[in-house]
């Protein structure tokens, strides 16, 4: 069976500082992968999207940005984070040929 | 592009009593649409997806959408609720395979006892 580990659970980081979260796919080869950020209370937002290692497609700019190391693995970075940056960020996949898209638990970042 | 109209972002019910949640959608092809929940700081889980046929779909624990192309519509229903159905459902749609996932803003739902 498939498995998406998030990590960290959560974290809280101070204004300026970088971060990085990771997210890891297993039990499936290939998928496509999506990071989205969920603001507290709001929808939710797709960042970017990768379909192939090496390659990271960007949906909108947060200064923020995404790398796909491995076939399993999608990384969420910044090197400063602003304030804007607290919220809900959700990795994703899903299988090329179908629309469904399978959600992590999510990492919690409160930036203060 | 793709949009989803969630009108209402908050919906109380008695425990027990029956349960619609209003999800419009606009796409400019035939969308591929979905319904998730979210848990209090959980990611969010599949309910049901609709992409052709049967537009009345069948999802987990007793919930079921249905597709209406001339209302353009996807309103997701449960005929009794339970206390830990509240939860936030979001509508979404897509146009297919690999295509970006639209969601709407969500409809908390709060199930009284």
């Amino acid at each position: 069976a498939q498995t998406i580990h998030q990590w960290p659970v959560a974290e809280i980081k101070a204004v300026g500082s970088p971060l990085s979260l990771g997210c890891t796919i297993k039990g499936k080869s290939s998928p496509n992968l999506y990071w989205y950020w969920q603001a507290t209370g709001g929808t939710l937002q797709q960042l970017f999207y990768s379909i192939t290692v090496g390659q990271v497609e960007s949906v909108v700019q947060l200064n923020l940005s995404a790398s796909r190391p491995k076939d399993d693995q999608f990384i969420l970075s910044t090197e400063k984070l602003l304030l804007s940056h607290s919220g809900f960020y959700l990795c994703a996949w899903s299988l090329a040929g179908t629309g469904e898209v399978f959600f992590g638990k999510g990492t919690r970042l409160t930036v203060v | 592009a793709q949009s989803v109209t969630q009108p209402d972002a908050r919906v109380t019910v008695s425990e027990g009593a029956s349960l619609q949640l209003r999800c419009k959608y606009s796409s400019s092809v035939t969308p591929y649409l979905f319904w998730y929940v979210q848990y209090p700081r959980q990611g969010l889980q599949l309910l049901l997806k609709y992409y052709s046929g049967d537009p009345v779909v069948q999802g987990v624990n007793g919930f079921e959408a249905e597709f209406s192309k001339s209302n353009s519509s996807f309103h997701l229903r449960k005929a009794s609720v339970h206390w830990s159905d509240s939860a936030v459902y979001f509508c979404a749609v897509s146009r297919g395979t690999g295509s970006k996932l639209s969601f709407g803003k969500g409809a908390k739902l709060t199930v009284s006892p």
